[in-house]
């Protein structure tokens, strides 16, 4: 079925390094894709989404591009930050939007 | 404009006794969703309601009523708890020709 897969954390970065957590897809048509954050004790926010094949989308210096060719979505950042700390979920929206898979979400840990 | 409100922020059941997750929003939005987060597993939809009147099983539904008691409150209700509902308990809603979910904060819920 329809589903997505991301690299598996913990990760642990230094403050400025760079960043990136893959994601790749499984999907019958053409899905929507997604990277949302959750910071701690919160809910999710959206961080940056991509709609169709070699879109790429970008926010608060994330970005990551829709690769139909290899049903990927990376999500990569050249600098992190301390801030940056979170769990990040990348995920996908079905045509009919009201069927959104997630993956199991990736936790980013920046050191000062 | 507070976005979507989730309460509880937190409780505590025994096996077996029943409790309403409510949820409300206020962005006018037409679907409304509860998704479960479980340690490694990412958000799974339980139920989802894309109008007024209208809900529909999601992946993982068993154990859970939902109602929408209108366009913004849509509750979800336990009526045995069981351990295995031990988790995190998301909402979330999505305007009408909108990809993009807006998340609440959250219920952690534990049964003993």
């Amino acid at each position: 079925g329809d589903s997505v897969t991301q690299m598996e954390g913990p990760v642990t970065l230094s403050e400025e390094a760079f960043l990136t957590i893959n994601c790749t897809y499984t999907a019958t048509g053409y899905p929507s894709l997604f990277w949302y954050v959750q910071y701690p004790g919160e809910g999710l926010q959206l961080l940056l989404k991509a709609t169709k094949a070699d879109d790429k989308g970008s926010n608060k210096g994330f970005e990551a591009t829709y690769r139909k060719e290899t049903t990927s979505f990376h999500l990569e950042k050249g600098s992190v930050q301390v801030s940056d700390s979170a769990v990040y979920f990348c995920a996908l929206s079905l045509y009919n939007n009201n069927d959104m898979r997630f993956g199991a979400g990736t936790r980013l840990t920046v050191k000062p | 404009n507070a976005g979507v409100t989730q309460t509880p922020k937190f409780q505590v059941l025994k096996t077996g006794q029943s409790m309403t997750l409510q949820c409300a929003q206020d962005m006018n939005h037409n679907s409304m969703y509860w998704y479960r987060q479980d340690p490694g597993m990412g958000l799974r939809l339980i139920y989802y309601s894309a109008s007024e009147g209208t809900t529909d099983k999601g992946e993982v539904p068993n154990g859970y009523n939902v109602s929408r008691l209108n366009k913004r409150e849509f509750s979800l209700r336990l009526e045995s708890a069981a351990p295995s509902q031990t988790s995190v308990y998301f909402c979330a809603s999505r305007g009408q020709a909108q990809e993009t979910q807006y998340f609440g904060p959250g219920t952690r819920l534990l049964v003993l």
